[in-house]
């Protein structure tokens, strides 16, 4: 089990919006310990698409958002594209477990 | 433009030693802290290790604390992972990013160099 929590797979059709929930405790994200949302395309490494939980960095298309509130994180996409199938990981650090950590991953399904 | 690239990946059996490496460029590995995370087949993504801008700070997940060691030599722009006591759990491919400050994210990654552990 992952100390960060996501629902295993999320989908939605093209046009529409999708969230993705990054649920954590009082030892990270309730901690005030900022969340960083990562981007796995099939058969390629992780990007970053969201830093400290709301930033996009430069290339990053403002379909994608974040956002975050007590011990959870979420990420939005709207307008969701057959391109944006992908994995999903929110990150965070555990002042318990005195280290980084991931959630399970989302496995987003565009139908 | 930042290029981060993994080598030293191979199939070994249990109990064995591996190093990986990782060559970076288009920015000074001097001036960033960076780090491992892995990644079993089928599986999420794993914080593995953390060492800091001057190497005299590291940090390493639960599971492999006690026979994994980071490195980094800024001279030769290389971050170095040394692998010993090897378990079939450790089977993964091995990413090396860029950054992972508490604070901060893992803003680059490389293409990830793949590590088996089999008898």
């Amino acid at each position: 089990q992952s100390v960060l929590t996501q629902p295993p797979s999320v989908s939605g059709a093209p046009g529409q919006r999708v969230t993705i929930s990054c649920t954590g405790t009082s030892s990270n994200i309730g901690s005030g310990y900022d969340v960083h949302w990562y981007q796995q395309l099939p058969g390629t490494a992780p990007k970053l698409l969201i830093y400290v939980n709301s930033n996009r960095p430069s290339g990053v298309p403002d379909r994608f958002s974040g956002s975050k509130s007590g011990t959870s994180a979420s990420l939005a996409i709207t307008g969701l594209q057959a391109e944006d199938e992908a994995d999903y990981y929110c990150q965070s650090y555990d002042i318990s477990l005195g280290s980084r950590v991931f959630g399970g991953g989302t496995k987003l399904t565009v139908l | 433009e930042v290029q981060l690239l993994e080598s030293g990946g191979d199939l070994l059996q249990p109990g064995g030693s591996l190093r990986l490496s990782c060559a970076a460029s288009g920015f000074t590995l001097s001036n960033f802290a960076m780090g491992w995370v892995r990644q079993a087949p089928g599986k999420g993504l794993e914080w593995v290790s953390m060492i800091s801008v001057s190497g005299v700070s590291t940090s390493y997940a639960a599971s492999v604390k006690g026979r994994f060691t980071i490195s980094r030599d800024n001279s030769k722009n290389t971050l170095y992972l040394q692998m010993n006591t090897l378990r079939a759990e450790d089977s993964a491919v091995y990413y090396c990013a860029k950054g992972g400050g508490i604070t901060a994210p893992f803003d680059s990654w490389g293409q990830g160099t793949l590590v088996t552990v089999s008898s």
